[in-house]
């Protein structure tokens, strides 16, 4: 069964930074592209960024570009996102899901239950 | 970037009734469209791939069609466990991956 937690989620201030973990199980994690993606309060859902499977192609949305760094370690099965300069508007719950595909091509047909992260003084 | 916009944003059906929700993509995007349902408090799950291929353990109830720039999501029967909200995501041209506005069905 496909599993994937994230953690590492809390309250920050604004211009603070955080880092998130998503652990994966039940697949050979290496083997498939990785995303982030995230929802503002009572918001939709927003695509942040993709890393492939073996780590050496990463995208991100521009809304974050230069502050957010996505990067795996597939010797722990795990993605991170480290989020640096964070503003209010980075509040959101933060989902970990699983890509189709090793390159950062596709959709996803895997989730986590999400991390909230609050921006907030 | 693809604009994905969904049609209507709620839509009030009674259990039993079929639902159809549309998506709308800014230039085409062949048919790499998926369908995702979310639940209140609950990650999104996977429906629709390729516009009209049911993901695992998706009952026949749910069917996607359409290709290019027009799409639509069909409940032929609704469920109490159907209402819910749902979102169309376009991976034809990325980055960025984008995601309509999300599509609220609600009981009538």
């Amino acid at each position: 069964e496909v599993q994937l937690v994230e953690s590492g989620g809390g309250l920050v201030q604004p211009g603070g930074s955080l880092r998130l973990s998503c652990a994966a199980s039940g697949f050979t994690f290496s083997s498939y592209a990785t995303s982030w993606v995230r929802q503002a309060p009572g918001k939709g859902l927003e695509w942040v960024s993709v890393i492939s499977g073996s780590g050496g192609s990463t995208y991100y949305a521009d809304s974050v570009k230069g502050r957010f760094t996505i990067s795996r370690d597939n010797s722990k099965n795990t993605l991170y996102l480290q989020m640096n300069s964070l503003r209010a508007e980075d509040t959101a719950v933060y989902y970990c899901a699983k890509s189709v595909r090793w390159d950062s091509s596709g959709y996803v047909d895997y989730w986590g239950q999400g991390t909230l992260v609050t921006v907030s003084s | 970037e693809i604009v994905m916009t969904q049609s209507p944003a709620t839509l009030s059906v009674s259990p039993g009734e079929r639902a159809t929700l549309s998506c709308r993509a800014s230039q085409s995007v062949s048919s790499n469209l998926a369908w995702y349902q979310q639940k209140p408090g609950q990650a999104p799950r996977l429906l629709i791939y390729g516009a009209s291929t049911r993901a695992t353990n998706i009952p026949a109830r749910f069917s996607g069609s359409g290709s290019g720039t027009e799409f639509t999501l069909t409940i032929s029967s609704l469920q109490s466990e159907d209402f819910a909200v749902y979102y169309c995501q376009q991976y034809n041209n990325w980055p960025p991956y984008t995601f309509g506005q999300g599509a609220k069905l609600e009981i009538k």
